[in-house]
């Protein structure tokens, strides 16, 4: 298997403009997570699916940022409008819920964000 | 106050050196997890534990849940051990619970 696979790996917008991340989990697993990183705050937890469903977005930090994962193996970050501080690499995980590998997180390479 | 603190905040190493880096965290937990952040940024989940000890290779893992406490060791430490490791605990019984320790900077000179 790939891995969890994210795009881009880079990413420079201007602010205001809508910024999408995206993330294709480990086949067979069925919860994917998204987290920032900064260097203030360390890592973040932004939002956790199970099996497609949105199951806590409370890390979510404002409106402007909005996630879906329409289907098992894509899902999406989105930030409208984007603003400097959000500025930071985000990564995307997937564990399965079951087997040896239980609720172990496997990671993405990252994307990271610069909003000018 | 962070409720995942973990020490020091930077470490340097001699090659061979026997390391040590501490997690304290004060809520109540179903599993904590240990993460390796390489030089080149990925994270690699290095261990999940929520009791006793786990050993894989060179590293070590043990947690003492009355203490609220998890230490990772590595042994022979090796240039490449250089890393940032995390310390995260899960809490309140949910997968996605997770709350992360600032890291430790690990550096082994050769």
């Amino acid at each position: 298997d790939a891995g969890v696979i994210q795009s881009p790996r880079h990413e420079v917008t201007e602010m205001g403009q809508e910024v999408t991340l995206r993330c294709k989990p480990i086949s067979g697993h069925n919860s994917l997570f998204w987290y920032r990183q900064t260097m203030m705050r360390g890592l973040e937890l932004l939002i956790y699916f199970n099996n497609n469903v949105p199951i806590d977005d409370s890390g979510m930090p404002e409106d402007r940022f909005s996630a879906k994962m329409p289907n098992a193996s894509f899902s999406t970050l989105k930030i409208q409008p984007s603003e400097p501080r959000d500025s930071a690499v985000y990564f995307c995980a997937s564990s399965p819920r079951q087997g040896r590998a239980k609720n172990i997180q496997y990671f993405g390479a990252g994307t990271r964000l610069s909003v000018l | 106050k962070n409720e995942v603190e973990q020490s020091p905040q930077n470490l340097t190493a001699q090659e061979g050196e026997f390391i040590t880096i501490n997690c304290s965290y004060s809520v109540g937990i179903s599993a904590l997890h240990w993460l390796q952040q390489h030089p080149g940024g990925g994270i690699v989940s290095l261990f999940m534990l929520s009791s006793g000890k786990k050993k894989h290779g060179r590293l070590i893992a043990t947690i003492n849940i009355q203490e609220k406490h998890s230490s990772l060791h590595i042994t022979a430490s090796h240039p490449r051990d250089s890393a940032v490791y995390i310390c995260a605990v899960n809490y309140g019984g949910s997968q996605g619970n997770l709350i992360f320790g600032k890291g430790t900077k690990l550096s082994v000179k050769p």
